[in-house]
């Protein structure tokens, strides 16, 4: 139970277009998702965290005008990365949580690479 | 500023060996601490969740301690394998961040050579 899936695993763009990432809970519904970016031998930096209806919550240094989270049901929230440049290319991985629980479950994330 | 701090950054064990993997915290006010590997360009796996009220958790080879007052856990690995051979995150979910949040650190990249 309790799986997580991302998609697509990986896409490559074009410098100035968009690009949006799926995060789905399967089997379970998730109130709040996360977003989380992972720079190479860096750690997991969460970007923003959304609860379902609500508008996401951005860390700080994260433009949320660029990386535009949308929430709209409790099994699927997306992420667009709006006139992607080359530094934007990363791995985001999302994970979700269910009511009543503080664990997250991870989905298996997705390259993005700007070029 | 609340940190996670693993060491080190990269471990390489012949086979067999049991071996520990070391992971830092700045704040000892925490919910939780959790043990994840990552494989390369795949999303986390969740391996052992401690709760702050907790000392060590059991999985099959791996343990996971805590020591909270010292701002410290460590993941034990018995009789590695090859098919260990991954990068572990170790992540703690601060108290008074929100709630909900982990802060991860960088990893440690195992590689378990036969």
């Amino acid at each position: 139970g309790a799986v997580v899936s991302q998609h697509p695993s990986w896409v490559i763009c074009k410098s100035g277009t968009s690009v949006k990432i799926e995060c789905r809970s399967l089997d379970f519904q998730a109130t709040t998702m996360f977003w989380y970016r992972q720079f190479p031998k860096q750690s997991l930096m969460l970007m923003a965290t959304s609860n379902e209806g609500s508008k996401a919550t951005y860390e700080q240094g994260v433009e949320k005008d660029k990386f535009l989270i949308n929430h709209a049901s409790l099994t699927l929230s997306t992420l667009t990365v709006t006139s992607a440049h080359p530094e934007d290319s990363s791995f985001y991985i999302c994970s979700a949580s269910f009511s009543g629980t503080y664990e997250q479950y991870f989905g298996p994330g997705t390259r993005l690479t700007v070029t | 500023k609340q940190e996670v701090t693993q060491i080190p950054a990269a471990l390489s064990v012949p086979e067999g060996e049991n071996l520990v993997l070391n992971c830092s915290f700045t704040d000892s006010a925490i919910y939780n601490l959790q043990w994840f590997r990552q494989d390369p360009g795949k999303g986390l796996t969740s391996l052992l969740l401690i709760q702050s009220s907790q000392r060590e958790q059991t999985s099959g080879r791996l343990n996971a301690s805590l020591d909270k007052s010292s701002g410290r856990s460590t993941l034990y690995i018995a009789a590695s394998q090859p098919g260990d051979s991954a990068t572990y995150l170790c992540a703690v979910r601060f108290s008074g961040a929100g709630s909900y949040q982990l802060t991860f650190g960088k990893g440690t990249k195992l590689s378990v050579i036969p």
